[in-house]
């Protein structure tokens, strides 16, 4: 079945890297998603990495991709006290003719002083 | 930020009762979404549609039915509210499925008493 999975909860200092990480079931998922969401808002695509690579950076955030573990992160360089949100990761799941994402229940990363 | 608008915001409902939210977008999108968002489960998919008058069901789809007569409006209606339909629903567009990111709308917060 579908199903993915994320650790609940990450606090960190200001100026450190938070990792947060995602196992998904989908092998054949060929698209993994980041989302942030932040109080009282909808979820804002942060990025995506495409099943055929094995990273991606885009400034302060980095993507790596294990297919043979099913193992997805994002790392967060220099964490500020604005990233501090839920992050969800979401993969794609083809069903019933169609594709959907299926997503985590989200991450809650607390950045502190 | 996609032209995504949810109407309306914030609904307090009594059990029992009809209940229809509404999703527009102006992106001439052919897919949408309905998610709920619950503390614990992160999003689950309603309901679907990948063009007009095609809708699909997602993985919790009991007790919601939705419509789309247009391709800019997608609306989830609760026939007879229930407690347990207490939650923020979020539509979601996006121009290829799964194949392309999804952009959300900022939600609507239900209540049924």
């Amino acid at each position: 079945g579908e199903d993915v999975e994320q650790s609940l909860f990450l606090s960190v200092r200001e100026g450190d890297s938070s990792v947060i990480n995602c196992t998904y079931t989908d092998s054949s998922s060929t698209y993994l998603y980041w989302y942030k969401q932040e109080p009282g808002a909808g979820l804002q695509l942060l990025t995506y990495i495409f099943s055929n690579m094995d990273m991606k950076q885009d400034q302060r955030l980095t993507v790596l991709l294990n297919k043979k573990d099913k193992h997805l992160s994002l790392r967060i360089a220099d964490t500020q006290t604005g990233d501090s949100a839920i992050y969800f990761c979401a993969e794609v799941s083809f069903s019933g003719g169609y594709n959907k994402l299926i997503f985590g229940a989200g991450t809650r990363l607390a950045v502190h002083p | 930020d996609a032209g995504i608008t949810q109407s309306p915001r914030h609904k307090v409902t009594e059990t029992g009762t009809p209940v229809t939210l509404r999703c527009h977008q102006t992106e001439n999108h052919r897919y949408m979404y309905w998610y709920r968002q619950d503390p614990g489960h992160g999003l689950r998919l309603i309901h679907y549609s990948y063009g007009v008058k095609d809708t699909d069901k997602g993985e919790v789809s009991d007790g919601y039915s939705v419509s789309r007569s247009k391709t800019e409006d997608f609306l989830l209606t609760l026939e007879s509210a229930t407690s347990s339909q207490t939650s923020v629903y979020f539509c979601a567009i996006s121009e290829e499925g799964g194949r392309s990111p999804l952009h959300f709308g900022n939600g609507t917060r239900l209540t049924v008493t």
